[in-house]
């Protein structure tokens, strides 16, 4: 395994700006899910897709977040509007389908809104 | 809705003592549990998983942890704690097909 790539590893802006943050999954992996972590706090679940199926999608925090997978391989999140809330780490997971499967997550986005 | 809650926000033990890492959970029908850890600038990884069978459970670097449905309880456990076990450590219910976290627990092992 490559492993789960998030690009980029830190972003940093204004208040009003939309920003988008991309995932590549492990290949062979057809689930895809978006969490957010905040300090002190565990990953919150954002939405979920199996290949390019987005399945779960009612977790998004407001109608600012969206997420996309066109081809069924990488994934991108996007939040419109930022707010300084949004601040967080914004983290990516894949796994084979199977709801026990043990998820692989990458190293995460961190999102600081100025 | 499915839950966990991870009672104790920090844990600090010596090298070499046996460790405990606290959780407790609430779900409806049979719980699918896991633990993950995360290490500074790394991605949580993967300890174990309960699904069905065996109350005790091992998992990755020599962790188990302890399946208890009377006291719905699903603690983490380890012999024998070394220096780089120190890092935080979640608790996770299955809740359809997402994973619900606890708030995490960080484990200091001092040398």
């Amino acid at each position: 395994d490559t492993g789960v790539s998030q690009d980029p590893r830190h972003k940093i802006t204004k208040r009003g700006q939309n920003v988008t943050f991309r995932c590549d999954p492990i290949s062979e992996h057809n689930r895809l899910y978006w969490y957010r972590q905040t300090l002190g706090q565990g990953p919150e679940f954002l939405t979920y897709f199996q290949n390019e199926a987005q399945l779960e999608k009612s977790r998004l925090l407001s109608d600012r977040f969206s997420a996309e997978r066109p081809k069924g391989s990488f994934s991108t999140l996007e939040i419109q509007r930022t707010e300084q809330g949004d601040s967080a780490m914004y983290l990516c997971a894949s796994s084979r389908t199977g709801g026990n499967e043990k998820l692989f997550f990458g190293s995460g986005t961190q999102l600081s809104v100025l | 809705a499915q839950s966990v809650a991870q009672p104790e926000d920090q844990v600090n033990v010596a090298e070499g003592n046996p460790l405990t890492v606290k959780c407790t959970y609430s779900v409806s029908g049979n719980p699918y549990l896991f633990w993950y850890v995360q290490y500074p600038n790394r991605g949580l990884q993967f300890l174990l998983k309960y699904i069905t069978g065996d109350n005790l459970v091992k998992g990755s670097y020599g962790f188990e942890a302890e399946f208890n449905k009377s006291q719905t309880s699903f603690h983490l456990k380890k012999p024998s704690a070394l220096v780089s076990d120190s890092a935080l450590y979640f608790c996770a219910v299955r809740d359809m097909a997402a994973l619900i976290f606890g708030k995490g627990t960080t484990l200091s092992v001092s040398s």
